[in-house]
């Protein structure tokens, strides 16, 4: 039972434009959700996270909005880089950050120069 | 720098024989966790410790044990690993628990092969 999902395995972006990454869960009980970015032989690097007290959370280029009535959030990246090419994934957890992350299972981000 | 240290990266095992994996850290966190991550699933958390104290999932199978004899450094203990239990192991650390202070440090991983 896939409680978080990340439904687009890859995603090509042009260097430059905006690259949109989706996420859905199906737990309402989930009140904080996190990205992650993972590039090859490292492990995920923490990029951002949203409360659900919030539904928009910004930083730099990279901006993460929650909506809660659909049980979706979405990963902003503008303008893309070539450096953002990675692997992202999106994670969940309850009481707004516990110790158990639900994590997806990752969108392959291709920035084309 | 401050890190996540995992050894060995790659490590092949036989069917049946007990395998040992390391994670070390020099954040001082008082959380360690171990997740497993088969191919193209997510990550899927095992188990994990804060401060002394073991937290098992409830459905991490029983063949897989965890140490952590101090802040630095804990164990994966594989018992009786089957062709089943072939993935990418991330050991991962958090300075607290709680809200606001999940924020998650990985290590790069140990890929396990079973034969």
């Amino acid at each position: 039972d896939q409680q978080v999902k990340q439904n687009s395995p890859s995603l090509s972006v042009q260097e430059g434009r905006i690259s949109i990454l989706n996420c859905d869960y199906t737990n309402s009980m989930f009140d904080y959700f996190l990205w992650y970015k993972k590039y090859p032989a490292e492990g995920p690097t923490f990029l951002i996270s949203i409360s659900s007290i919030k539904d928009k959370n910004e930083d730099g280029r990279f901006t993460v909005f929650l909506n809660k009535s659909a049980k979706h959030l979405s990963l902003h990246i503008v303008p893309s880089q070539p450096g953002d090419s990675a692997v992202y994934f999106c994670a969940a957890s309850v009481d707004f950050g516990n110790e158990k992350l639900t994590f997806g299972t990752g969108t392959r981000l291709t920035i084309i120069p | 720098d401050a890190m996540v240290i995992q050894n060995p990266r790659y490590q092949v095992t036989q069917f049946g024989k007990p395998v040992t994996l390391s994670c070390s850290q020099t954040l001082n966190h008082n959380v360690m966790y171990w997740y497993q991550q088969k191919s193209s699933q997510a990550p899927k958390l095992l188990f994990h410790y804060y401060d002394k104290d073991f937290n098992n999932e409830a459905d991490t199978p029983d063949n897989f044990q965890s140490r952590r004899p101090n802040t630095s450094f804990c164990f994966l203990d594989i018992r009786s690993p089957g062709l089943g239990d072939a993935a990418m192991y991330l050991c991962a650390t958090s300075r607290e628990t709680g809200p606001g202070v999940n924020e998650q440090f990985f290590g790069p991983g140990t890929r396990l092969t079973v034969l």
